[in-house]
């Protein structure tokens, strides 16, 4: 059974530039979560999605971040005419139904490098 | 608000030695309670989580954790230290049932 997918591992955008950040959870996993480590700093929960509902965004920037979890393919985060402030690492986590926290998997993350 | 705190950012032990490392949260009830380790340009990967029951949970790699609730703690412990255990430790706490709250870190320097 494979693990949580991410990809790209590294992604460089130039300001302005649009960044998708693409997550395909495991196998039988239908929630997926969605954290941003920031340099020399924890992860901080960004949003939580099901299959075609987000469920909670609580931790979204207010403007140039979404995010979606399709009933088919993966999810996406996407981040509209990045700024430097967005270099980070973004992590996604996936769990089976009705698991929650209990039973979190982490992908290896995407780095994302605005230059 | 939820937090959880790391107070140690870097610690520096010797190979074989014992090792602790400090976690206190800020919670109303007893959350979930996780430790997860991230190596340089990795993801992460947990070593333990306590639920509920014995106060003392053993993981993998040798790591145990002892979850006090008088003092908000939840302190991560290994008897000797490997040199590849070199890594970055984060303690994280379960709320509300979906999200994890972060510590900020601690980072693991092994010196042969």
């Amino acid at each position: 059974n494979a693990g949580v997918m991410q990809n790209p591992r590294h992604l460089v955008r130039r300001r302005g530039q649009e960044a998708r950040l693409r997550c395909s959870p495991m196998k039988g996993h239908s929630h997926v979560y969605w954290y941003r480590q920031l340099p020399e700093e924890g992860l901080k929960f960004m949003v939580y999605l099901q299959k075609e509902n987000i469920i909670d965004e609580s931790g979204m920037p207010k403007e140039r971040f979404s995010a979606e979890f399709p009933k088919e393919g993966p999810s996406i985060l996407r981040i509209q005419q990045v700024v430097r402030g967005d270099s980070a690492a973004y992590f996604c986590a996936s769990s089976p139904p009705l698991a929650g926290v209990r039973e979190q998997y982490f992908g290896p993350g995407t780095r994302l490098t605005v230059t | 608000a939820q937090s959880v705190t790391q107070p140690d950012i870097h610690i520096t032990v010797s190979e074989g030695a014992s090792l602790e490392l400090r976690c206190n949260y800020s919670y109303g009830a007893t959350p979930y309670l996780f430790w997860y380790v991230q190596s340089p340009g990795q993801g992460l990967q947990l070593l333990l989580k306590y639920f509920s029951g014995d106060t003392l949970v053993q993981g993998i790699k040798g790591f145990e954790a002892e979850f006090k609730r008088s003092q908000s703690s939840f302190n991560l412990r290994k008897p000797s230290v490997h040199w590849s255990d070199a890594a970055e430790y984060f303690c994280a706490v379960g709320i509300y049932g979906n999200k994890l709250v972060f510590g900020a870190g601690t980072i693991l320097r092994v010196k042969s």
